[in-house]
């Protein structure tokens, strides 16, 4: 398994601010992966973050709305920019193991837009 | 693209019931994952499944991944209400990428 920690675990915030979330892992990891989950439904994945080269993105989700950082393997940021109400979520972190087949994850960080 | 439907979408029952979520898909995965998320936390894995045909039991919790791999099913036995929260299937994708279930929201009631 994996100790997955994020920063801040909840936020309120002003339309047209940035939010940058953290997230710390126990562990090296290859691959670390950003969702989106709206309060009891499903998680939507943004992007996995790659150490030493561009997140890579899902259809729907940009860089300039959601520019992610990767310095190391067990590190990794995630700055909403331009805020919304829409953007109002839970924002999870996650990381994989066991070759690729399991991920873990982060207890989320919610942010409110006002 | 690969999906899953997870039925039912919510479900409320009395303690010490039992009762059945069902993970469907017309893909195969390579394997399947259960996941129970309460609220305020992150998913926490319960099981991996493999091998078609695979039953894995977790105390009253019982896991069954499909023979040809494209579907998978969770069973509670005599359910309690620390049993609450949504439960995700997660089939394992390419590039270490999953694809999650819609999710079933059950509630124990006491």
């Amino acid at each position: 398994s994996a100790v997955i920690s994020q920063k801040p675990s909840r936020d309120i915030c002003q339309r047209g601010t940035s939010l940058t979330i953290q997230c710390q892992v126990d562990s090296q990891v290859t691959m670390m992966f950003w969702y989106r989950q709206q309060p009891g439904q499903s998680l939507t994945l943004i992007a996995t973050a790659n150490q030493g080269s561009e997140a890579t993105y899902e259809s729907g989700f940009v860089i300039d709305k959601f520019p992610i950082s990767r310095p190391n393997l067990t590190f990794s940021t995630l700055t909403v920019s331009n805020m919304s109400p829409e953007d109002s979520s839970i924002y999870l972190c996650s990381v994989e193991r066991q070759g690729g087949e399991t991920q873990y994850f982060g207890p989320g960080t919610r942010l409110l837009v006002l | 693209t690969q999906l899953l439907e997870q039925s039912p979408q919510f479900l409320s029952i009395q303690e010490g019931e039992n009762l059945t979520v069902y993970c469907n898909s017309s893909s195969v995965f390579s394997s399947l994952q259960w996941y129970r998320q309460e609220p305020g936390e992150g998913p926490v894995l319960l099981v991996t499944v493999v091998t078609g045909g695979e039953v894995k039991k977790l105390k009253r919790l019982t896991f069954q991944f499909g023979d040809a791999r494209k579907d998978s099913s969770l069973h509670i036995t005599a359910a309690q209400p620390g049993d609450t929260g949504l439960y995700l299937c997660a089939g394992a994708g390419e590039a270490g990428k999953s694809t999650f279930g819609d999710g079933t929201t059950l509630t124990v009631k006491p």
